[in-house]
């Protein structure tokens, strides 16, 4: 069964960075692509960043341009999202999601910006 | 960047009616083209991808067509389980951006 696990989440200061994980299992992990996607509490959902297969290239929406960061370990099947400088409007559930387009999706990992 | 504009932000239909959402793109975006379905409290998944390929497992009462910069989905016979927000999201390059979504309710 292909599994996405999201880790990382929590609360954190504006300002402040965050490291998300996600582990996968289920399938091979090197030969898909990977995104994140969040969504605010009671909004729509956002794309913010795409990783190839090898780890190149890399893209990122311009809301997080700058100041988040894709990365994928293939030996250990995992997929990271570093974010700093975090602000009050970077709040929401964060998704990882394989593919192209994005299928499956994990559970979400809630990430909250507030002082 | 390529700009999503879902049509309506929100329906309510009967049991069995014949719903049908609109995805515009800004640009044309060939057929890389995907919808998604998010019943509340839910994670998202994938219904059709590459505008029209019903995404296994998917009831056949989904149906999405179009090409280029115009994208339906239809439910052909709307059901109970249905009540979901549905989204359409361009891939085929940089940014992935979604429609804003669409709210399907019954009536």
């Amino acid at each position: 069964e292909v599994q996405l696990v999201e880790s990382g989440g929590g609360l954190v200061q504006p300002g402040e960075s965050l490291r998300l994980s996600c582990t996968a299992s289920g399938f091979t992990f090197s030969s898909f692509s990977m995104t994140w996607v969040r969504q605010a509490p009671g909004k729509g959902l956002e794309w913010i960043s795409y990783i190839s297969p090898s780890g190149s290239p890399k893209y990122y929406a311009d809301s997080v341009k700058g100041r988040f960061a894709i990365s994928r370990d293939n030996a250990k099947n995992s997929l990271y999202l570093h974010m700093d400088s975090l602000r009050a409007d970077d709040t929401a559930v964060y998704y990882c999601a394989r593919g192209r387009p994005s299928d499956p999706w994990g559970q979400g990992t809630l990430v909250t910006v507030s002082s | 960047d390529i700009q999503m504009t879902q049509s309506p932000s929100s329906l309510s239909a009967s049991v069995g009616d014949r719903v049908t959402i609109t995805c515009r793109a800004s640009q044309g975006i060939s057929n890389y083209l995907a919808w998604f379905q998010q019943k509340p409290g839910k994670v998202p998944k994938v219904l059709i991808y590459a505008a029209s390929t019903l995404q296994s497992g998917v009831p056949s009462r989904f149906n999405g067509s179009g090409s280029g910069t115009d994208f339906t989905l239809t439910i052909s016979s709307l059901q109970p389980e249905d009540v979901a927000t549905y989204y359409c999201q361009k891939y085929n390059s940089a940014p992935w951006t979604f429609g804003q979504g669409t709210k399907v309710e019954i009536k």
